[in-house]
């Protein structure tokens, strides 16, 4: 399964509402996860099953969607957010990332 | 604490053998599913493959790009899991993450190690 982000990179400012959208080349119900990978670092599990906050992950994060369409919102950026941020199915092996979205202020 | 540490990593020759490590803590490693997911540097994250629960008989399964020549095995007894990657290629060179599935949802990964490099170069 091919998944889909685009774009590569944004940018915003802090406060701003961002929104990254994932897409599925097939219906992967809800399988879907989020990480952000700041430079250097592992990945973090933020969302998984599309729409459930991993724990101690700041409520400013969301997920949303089902079937192939995703999207990933932080609903107020903060200077900690950026990062690269990579949506993975699960539904079929093998797993699958997106190419991941860079945000940048 | 939950950890997870990687080592094994370095440079190894193409055709050549490497076999890497990741020691778990924190956590009963054999109710867990265990996967080792890689990157490219600068490049994005590929899933490479993933040992099943002791529950699951410690099933494995492999990316098409890594089957027959890499093998995932893990010792409970040292809370150890493995990656043993034979007739290495320059394109397996990444970073190494060995990853923890998360309990509820076994294609998420919760937990992950630091990373290992590994270079195939001559």
């Amino acid at each position: 399964i091919q998944m889909t982000q685009s774009p590569s990179s944004l940018s915003a400012s802090v406060g701003d509402r961002v929104t990254i959208p994932c897409q599925a080349s097939q219906d992967i119900s809800t399988y879907l996860n989020w990480y952000q990978q700041k430079p250097g670092k592992a990945p973090k599990l933020l969302i998984y099953g599309a729409s459930n906050l991993e724990t101690g992950v700041p409520s400013r994060f969301g997920g949303s969607g089902s079937g192939t369409d995703f999207t990933f919102t932080i609903s107020s950026l903060q200077p900690e957010d950026i990062a690269t941020y990579y949506c993975q199915q699960y539904d079929f092996l093998p797993f699958t990332f997106g190419g991941g979205t860079k945000v940048e202020i | 604490e939950v950890q997870l540490v990687e080592s094994g990593g370095g440079l190894v020759q193409p055709g050549g053998s490497l076999r890497l490590s990741c020691v778990v803590s924190g956590f009963t490693f054999s109710d867990r599913y265990m996967d080792w997911v890689r990157q490219v540097p600068g490049k994005g994250l590929e899933w490479v493959g993933r040992s099943r629960n002791k529950a699951n008989t410690y099933t494995t399964e492999y990316a098409a790009s890594v089957k027959g020549r890499f093998s995932i095995s893990r010792d409970d007894s040292k809370n150890s899991l493995y990656l043993q990657m034979n007739s290495l290629r320059t394109e397996d060179t990444a970073v190494y993450y060995c990853a923890r599935s998360y309990s509820g949802s076994p294609g998420a990964f919760d937990i992950w190690g630091q990373g290992t490099k590994v270079t195939v170069s001559s």
